[in-house]
């Protein structure tokens, strides 16, 4: 079946410092691909669609400046969090979109911001 | 705005026990259904999807059905075992392609 790869799977960084998560799917182009992010105990909330080629779409009440995605190729998008605080300390996972209209999710990438 | 509940949040119970897991939605017009397993700290796997004319769907142990017209969907599991023991994840898809809206789960505890 289709992979989608995030890297890195756990990241510490200190507040104020920004860190990039990559989103890769490997066997398969993906136009469009979801990043999500989930809370203890929550569920996963959609923060934004990632379009290749085109600006993102964030959903209401996440900071497109705080949370930069670029879809540069078909086969990786990137969310980069800005001036991490340690309310940003989350689970992020991501899900790519096949040709088909399938979606396959990342294993995640736990972030803690000290 | 579509809205997915999930009841109950969570759940204990012995081995070999058949269970049954809830999911409700607000919007009655999905393209497909999907449940999800969540081991801690780790990622999703999926586990059944159900599109929008289709009544169930069933692997091994597990069987899922929908009920479009009433926004509800069930997981259930047969004779369950610890390895079970696992957050259970409902998500719904509005429209082909577009991302999935999903509910809090239910966490579920199988003793052995």
């Amino acid at each position: 079946g289709a992979v989608v790869s995030q890297h890195p799977s756990r990241v510490i960084c200190k507040s104020g410092t920004s860190v990039k998560i990559e989103c890769r799917s490997l066997d398969f182009q993906a136009t469009t691909m979801f990043w999500y992010r989930q809370f203890p105990k929550q569920s996963l909330m959609l923060m934004a669609t990632s379009n290749e080629g085109s600006k993102a779409t964030y959903e209401q009440g996440v900071e497109k400046d705080k949370f930069l995605i670029n879809h540069a190729s078909l086969t990786l998008s990137t969310l980069t969090v800005t001036s991490a605080h340690p309310e940003d300390s989350s689970f992020y996972i991501c899900s790519a979109r096949d040709p088909t209209s399938e979606q396959y999710f990342g294993p995640g990438t736990r972030l803690t911001v000290t | 705005k579509q809205e997915v509940t999930q009841i109950p949040a969570a759940l204990s119970v012995p081995e070999g026990e058949n269970l049954v897991l809830n999911c409700s939605f607000t919007d009655s017009a999905i393209y497909n259904l999907q449940w999800f397993r969540q081991d801690p700290g780790k990622g999703l796997t999926s586990l059944l999807l159900i599109q929008s004319s289709q009544r169930e769907q069933t692997s091994g142990r597990l069987n899922a059905s929908l009920d479009k017209s009433s926004g509800r969907s069930t997981l259930y599991i047969a004779a369950s075992q610890p390895g079970d023991s696992a957050t259970y994840l409902c998500a719904v898809r509005n429209q082909a392609g577009t991302a999935l809206i999903f509910g809090k789960g239910t966490t579920l505890s199988v003793s052995s």
